[in-house]
């Protein structure tokens, strides 16, 4: 079946330009969750979506960040006034539910340069 | 303050060999631990959870260990092949919810003819 997708594969933006990247999980998984990963660093968790609850924000770096998922499904994450800092690859994963021992099945990612 | 680590260092192996790899951790109590395979340019792909009353878990040619009291998890792939080739990552999570896995940087396997 389908695996979670992303979009845009690549994104290059000028500092201080606003990004979204887009994330459709697998179907019927109710739970999603956006990391990034830099250069020589390990993936970091951003945020995380359970089906109608509020949104897991905690690792959102700044309040440059913010990602919505509509009607349970499709995510996007935003970037606003972006800066080169932000640089790094976006992954987007899903799984079935919210609870331990559940894995999570990643995206491609979205690779994201601020120039 | 909490840290995973694991080699940053790329292990290169022949092919046929065992490959084993680390992951430490300190400040944590996880209940389980997870391990995945990431290829250049793709997401990472879950292999293996071991929880934490679990010593041992193997599947195919992959065994995990899972050492509380050391606070290490060992990684072992056997009669490795070049399609073994790839960035292994362990993942726990420190709230035992399941829905914040923090990663290790990952090690680089090079498994060659």
């Amino acid at each position: 079946g389908a695996g979670v997708s992303q979009s845009p594969s690549n994104k290059v933006t000028e500092k201080g330009k606003d990004v979204e990247l887009r994330c459709d999980p697998i179907s019927g998984h109710t739970a999603l969750y956006w990391y990034r990963q830099s250069l020589g660093q390990g993936l970091e968790f951003l945020i995380y979506f359970q089906g109608n609850s509020a949104p897991d924000k905690s690792g959102l770096p700044s309040d440059r960040f913010s990602a919505e998922r509509t009607g349970g499904s499709v995510s996007t994450l935003t970037i606003q006034r972006t800066q080169q800092e932000d640089s790094a690859v976006y992954l987007c994963a899903s799984s079935q539910q919210v609870q331990a021992y559940n894995e999570q099945f990643f995206g491609p990612g979205t690779r994201l340069t601020v120039l | 303050s909490q840290k995973i680590e694991q080699n940053s260092e790329a292990l290169n192996i022949q092919e046929g060999k065992t490959a084993t790899l680390t992951c430490n951790y300190t400040n944590y109590s996880p209940a389980y631990l997870q391990w995945y395979r990431q290829d250049p340019g793709r997401g990472p792909v879950f292999l293996l959870l071991i929880r934490e009353n679990e010593k041992e878990k193997r599947k195919e040619r992959l065994k995990v260990t899972f050492d509380t009291t050391l606070k290490q998890s060992l990684f072992h792939i056997t009669a490795s092949q070049p399609a073994d080739s790839a960035t292994y990552l362990c993942a726990l999570d420190p709230t035992g919810g399941g829905n914040k896995l923090t990663f290790g940087t990952g090690t680089q396997l090079k498994v060659e003819l």
